[in-house]
Formats: structure tokens, sequence, C-alpha cells
């Protein structure tokens, strides 16, 4: 079946360094990938997403690359801020399921 | 605007005890998903309403769960029976129309249920 693995945190970071949280998929067809980003004490909301191979989502410096040819999707931020600091959850969605599968969420952590 | 909202936000059960977990998605939005986040793990799909028809309820763990959302705006989720397993964050998701590959999916601050 449709899975998301996603490396295990939490991910502790200084300010300014760089950032990649692995994803990686198991998925019948061609599915969307995406990242959400749960913030303290806010809901999830979407970060970035990428709906076919070689497609590379962005958004507030984040970005991931739909690699079919390894099943993978990781998050890449090349300078962190503290206000980063947060929960990253990897995703997939199959067109024309309205069904998200989701991976286990990484915490990050960015120190001053 | 307002955003996804969900009542109440904290939920204490005895088990053997139903609940009723309340969604109010954002106006207009066609789609509605629930998911259940058990500690320390992404959310699990439950079920999917386009407008007032449950079109996929796959992922409800038991005859114990039941959704509606009778006028195709606000959902309920009830656990009737609950059980220690049933502890977890449930969350509500609302998209303008459509597929979920091409709409956003906006997520409320979910209810956190404690069955003790």
């Amino acid at each position: 079946g449709d899975s998301v693995t996603q490396m295990e945190g939490p991910v502790t970071l200084s300010e300014e360094a760089f950032l990649t949280i692995n994803c990686t998929y198991t998925a019948t067809g061609y599915p969307s990938l995406f990242w959400y980003v749960q913030y303290p004490g806010e809901g999830l909301q979407l970060l970035l997403k990428a709906t076919k191979a070689d497609d590379k989502g962005s958004n507030k410096g984040f970005e991931a690359t739909y690699r079919k040819e390894t099943t993978s999707f990781h998050l890449e931020k090349g300078s962190v801020q503290v206000s980063d600091s947060a929960v990253y959850f990897c995703a997939l969605s199959r067109y024309n399921f309205n069904k998200f599968y989701f991976g286990s969420g990484t915490k990050l952590n960015v120190k001053p | 605007g307002a955003g996804v909202s969900q009542s109440p936000r904290y939920k204490v059960a005895k088990r053997g005890q139903d609940v009723a977990l309340r969604c109010d998605p954002i106006s207009g939005h066609v789609s509605l998903f629930w998911y259940q986040q058990a500690l320390g793990q992404g959310p699990e799909f439950l079920t999917y309403f386009q407008n007032e028809a449950q079109l996929d309820k796959s992922g409800l763990p038991s005859d114990r769960f039941f959704a509606e959302r009778p006028e195709g705006s606000v959902s309920t989720l009830k656990i009737q029976r609950t059980q220690q397993e049933d502890s977890a964050v449930y969350l509500c998701a609302s998209s303008l129309a459509g597929l979920a590959v091409k709409e956003t999916q906006y997520f409320g601050p979910g209810t956190r249920l404690l069955v003790l």
C-alpha cells in the first residue's frame, strides 16, 4: 500500500545552518507529494508540493524535488531561522484518490 | 478570514462513553476530511466528504466511528463506546473543491481526545 517514511527527529540546528529532512515514499502509480508544517500551537499548513517527477516545489526558502528514480522528496533549506522551528510532515496523495498518507513527522529545533 | 474551527479543543471521556467532535469548515468549501493523529505520529485518514456525500470511509477504524455532514457544511465525528486506544488528536481539513492533489487542504487546530 501507499506509505511515506521520513527521518526521525528531533533535528537540532544552529541558526543559518543547512537543513535536509529526508522523505521516501511507496505508492502505486504517480502520486503527488507534499510537505506540511505544524508550528507550535497551530494547525497543519501546506508548505510546498510537487505533482510530477522532477518538479521542484518551493516556498519560504524551502525546496523539495520529486525524484521518481529514488522515490524521494527531501526537504531542504539553505539557511534556517529560529522561526522555522516546527514539526514537518511529508505526505503523498494519488490523483483521483482524496486521501493523504502522512509520514510520522520530523521535529526541527533551531537554536539562535 | 475564518479558518477551519473544531470543538471542543480538548475532551476527556471515560471508557465506554460516547463523544461527538465538531468541525466547521471554511465557508464554501466542498471537500471535508477527518484524520486521526496519535501521539508522535502523522495524521491518518479517516473519512472524506464531498458536500453531504461521504465518498470514502475506508479509514474509520471500527463501526464505533461514525461521521456525518448532513447539510454539506458542518461535520460531526462520533465515537461510540470509547476505548483507550481512541485517545488521539482528531483533525479536520477542508478544501475548496475537487481533487485533493489540486486543492490546498486547510487544517483545523484539532480536538485532543483522552479516554480514561
